[in-house]
């Protein structure tokens, strides 16, 4: 069963068009929920980790957020170099579980 | 600085054969993982090591047999490989197994079986 669901698969966005994505987890004992970025080619990079409800952290154009179920991944203004896919990943039990990724293309 | 490596890169072998991934890690962490990443981009552990012991071993074929001479280094050898191995390997440290420790990983190695 999908303990973590990422949504949408893909999108593609013009330069300047905010939008959100989406992971939804039903993981019980939450003990921290970790944004990824990945380029082609290249291993997972770190971007955030949220730990409780309510929780936001932002970089430069990104910025996610949590609720007890899902997590956002909002960005604002992209630009082609945002283009990559996000991963999102849930702690729990001492596991991490990955979801599968939004595949993010940023059009100039 | 590369802060997690992995040789090699890129891996084609024939079935049958068997072959070694090798990983370390300069961040001084205390864990270390192996994931597998298959077509469909969903990311599977497979290993975990804290301090040279094994503390995780998902359901994988015995085939697959990781080593971690020391702290720094976690090595994962295939035996006998199979077309389904074909996949991306990723290894991966972090500091301890605490709750809420970021998991920071390496490049990958692509491991073609034909």
């Amino acid at each position: 069963e999908d303990q973590v669901t990422q949504s949408p698969e893909a999108l593609r966005l013009q330069e300047g068009e905010s939008s959100s994505l989406n992971c939804s987890y039903t993981v019980s004992g939450l003990r921290g929920l970790f944004w990824y970025r990945q380029d082609p080619g290249k291993g997972p990079e770190f971007l955030f980790t949220l730990y409780s409800a309510g929780e936001e952290k932002e970089k430069e154009r990104l910025k996610a957020t949590l609720t007890k179920k899902e997590s956002f991944l909002h960005i604002t203004a992209p630009k082609p170099e945002d283009s990559a896919t996000y991963l999102c990943a849930v702690q729990a039990l001492g596991k991490f579980y990955f979801g599968s990724g939004t595949k993010l293309n940023v059009k100039p | 600085d590369t802060a997690v490596s992995q040789t090699p890169k890129y891996l084609v072998t024939q079935m049958g054969n068997d072959k070694s991934i090798k990983c370390e890690q300069n961040l001084g962490h205390d864990t270390m993982y192996w994931y597998k990443q298959d077509s469909k981009k969903f990311l599977k552990i497979m290993f975990s090591y804290n301090n040279k012991e094994l503390i995780i071993n998902e359901t994988v074929p015995n085939r697959f047999s990781p080593k971690s001479p020391d702290k720094a280094h976690l090595n994962l050898h295939i035996n006998s490989l199979e077309l389904g191995d074909s996949a991306v390997y990723f290894c991966a440290s972090s500091q301890g197994v605490r709750a809420g420790n970021t998991i920071y990983f390496g490049e990958g190695s692509w491991l073609t079986v034909v």
